[in-house]
């Protein structure tokens, strides 16, 4: 079964200083791969998705992915952390069976000054 | 384009009530699916309706079903509501069906069982 492993349930970095939030994936099948934000009382905004050809996806706010093959990993990065990308962020895989994304447990971001 | 809506927002009920959420996907889209958010399990699917049929249903009790109208639109209803069902309710609309397209979700109805 498709599936997604966050690692790192709290990350916490310096305004200014460089965002990785790990991912690792099980598939057996080429996947459908997602990174999505939720801030406090809201729902879940997609960032970015990878699907097949280029490795490196690039998303809204500043935020990309790398997709690699050989690691089963799709690290969401970001060069510079803002405050306002303190949340909670989800990598998600799309089911084997193709109609449901399956989640990640979530990584909560803090960012301070 | 106006983004998914659902009401409510919030909802308290006691158990053994039962509870009805609308979700109203973004405008040409037609499917809609429903997750389960909670701090202890996290998102699980809850089903996914295409063209007013429901297509797949996740691992929940038959307690938790919905149906999806001619406009798209759909509800989910809970009856015979349990304390562990208090969570919040996603719903999260595609211009087609399938996990592999992409999907805009709504801000939730948080539901809470007393």
């Amino acid at each position: 079964a498709q599936s997604v492993t966050q690692l790192g349930s709290h990350v916490s970095v310096s305004e200014g200083a460089l965002v990785l939030l790990r991912c690792n994936y099980s598939s057996s099948v080429p996947p459908y791969l997602f990174w999505y934000v939720q801030y406090p009382n809201q729902g879940l905004q997609l960032l970015l998705k990878y699907t097949t050809g280029a490795t490196l996806v690039k998303g809204i706010n500043g935020f990309e992915a790398e997709f690699k093959k050989s690691e089963t990993s799709f690290h969401l990065t970001k060069p510079s952390a803002h405050m306002s990308d303190a949340a909670e962020y989800f990598c998600a895989v799309a089911s084997n069976s193709g109609y449901a994304l399956n989640f990640g447990k979530g990584t909560s971001l803090l960012v301070t000054p | 384009k106006a983004g998914v809506t659902q009401t409510p927002r919030y909802l308290i009920k006691t158990r053994g009530q039962q509870v009805t959420l609308s979700c109203s996907p973004i405008s040409g889209h037609r499917s809609v699916s429903w997750y389960q958010q909670t701090p202890g399990q996290g998102l699980q699917f809850l089903f996914e309706y295409f063209s007013e049929t429901q297509r797949n249903k996740g691992n929940f009790p038959g307690r938790f079903s919905g149906r999806q109208f001619s406009n798209s639109r759909s509800e989910m209803n809970v009856s015979t509501l349990e304390l562990g069902d208090s969570a919040l309710y996603l719903c999260a609309s595609s211009l087609l069906a399938g996990a592999r397209e992409t999907q805009y979700f709504g801000p939730g109805t948080r539901l809470l069982v007393l």
